[in-house]
C-alpha cells in the first residue's frame, strides 16, 4: 500500500534559518505529491505540489523537488520566519484513489 | 467566501451518545472527504463521495455512517460514541476533473467524548 514518512518533529529554528524536512513515499503507481500547511486552530492548507518526477512546486519561498530515484519530495526554505511556525504535512495521491495519504506531520518552530 | 465549511466547531459529548457534524462546501466540486486527525496529528482518510456515491470506505467501524444528500454536502453521523473517537474530524473537497486533485479543507471540528 501506499505510505509517507516524514522527519520527526518538533523542529526548533531561530529566524532566517534554513529549513528542510524530510519526506519520502512508497506508491504503488505515479503519485502527485503535496505538502500542506496547519497553523494553529486551523484547517489544512495547501502549500505546493508537484505532479511529475523532477517538477518542483514552490509557493510562499517553500520549494520541494519531486525526486522519483530517491522517492522523496523534501521541503526546503532559506530563510523561515516566525510566523512560519505550524505542523507541515507531505502527502501523497496516487493514481486512481482520490483520498489523499498524509504523513504523520512535522511540527515546526521557529524563534525571533 | 467560505469554501468549505464544517459545523459545530467543537463538539463535546458524553460516550454513548449520538452525535452529527455537518459539512458544506461552495466551491462546485463533485468529491467530498472525510478525515480524521488523532491526537498525535495523525490524519487518515475514513470515507469519499463522488455525486453523493460512496467511493472509498476506510476500515471504520459501521456507527460512522456518512451521509450526501447532494453534492456540496457530506455529513457524518456517529451512533455509541466512544473515547477513542475523541479527535479532530476535517471535511475536504475536490473537483474530479482536477489531475492534481488539490484538496480544500474545512476548518475542522473538534470532538471530545467524555
Amino acid at each position: 500500500g501506499n505510505s509517507v514518512t516524514q522527519m520527526e518533529g518538533p523542529v526548533t529554528l531561530s529566524e532566517e534559518a534554513f529549513l528542510t524536512i524530510n519526506c519520502t513515499y512508497t506508491a504503488t503507481g505515479y503519485p502527485s505529491l503535496f505538502w500542506y500547511v496547519q497553523y494553529p486552530g486551523e484547517g489544512l492548507q495547501l502549500l505546493l505540489k508537484a505532479t511529475k518526477a523532477d517538477d518542483k512546486g514552490s509557493n510562499k519561498g517553500f520549494e520541494a523537488t519531486y525526486r522519483k530515484e530517491t522517492t522523496s519530495f523534501h521541503l526546503e526554505k532559506g530563510s523561515v520566519q516566525v510566523s512560519d511556525s505550524a505542523v507541515y504535512f507531505c502527502a501523497l495521491r496516487d493514481t486512481g484513489r482520490r483520498a489523499l495519504t498524509f504523513g504523520s506531520g512535522t511540527r515546526l518552530q521557529v524563534q525571533p | 467566501d467560505t469554501a468549505v465549511s464544517q459545523t459545530p466547531k467543537y463538539l463535546v459529548t458524553q460516550m454513548g451518545n449520538d452525535k452529527s457534524i455537518k459539512c458544506e462546501q461552495n466551491l462546485g466540486h463533485d468529491t467530498m472527504y472525510w478525515y480524521k486527525q488523532d491526537s498525535k496529528k495523525f490524519l487518515k482518510i475514513m470515507f469519499s463521495y463522488n455525486n453523493k456515491e460512496l467511493i472509498i470506505n476506510e476500515t471504520v467501524p459501521n456507527r460512522f455512517s456518512p451521509k450526501s444528500p447532494d453534492k456540496a454536502h457530506l455529513n457524518l453521523h456517529i451512533n455509541s460514541l466512544e473515547l477513542g473517537d475523541s479527535a479532530v474530524y476535517f471535511c475536504a473537497s475536490s473537483s474530479r476533473g482536477s489531475l492534481d486533485n488539490e484538496q480544500f479543507f474545512g476548518p475542522g471540528t473538534r470532538l471530545t467524548v467524555l
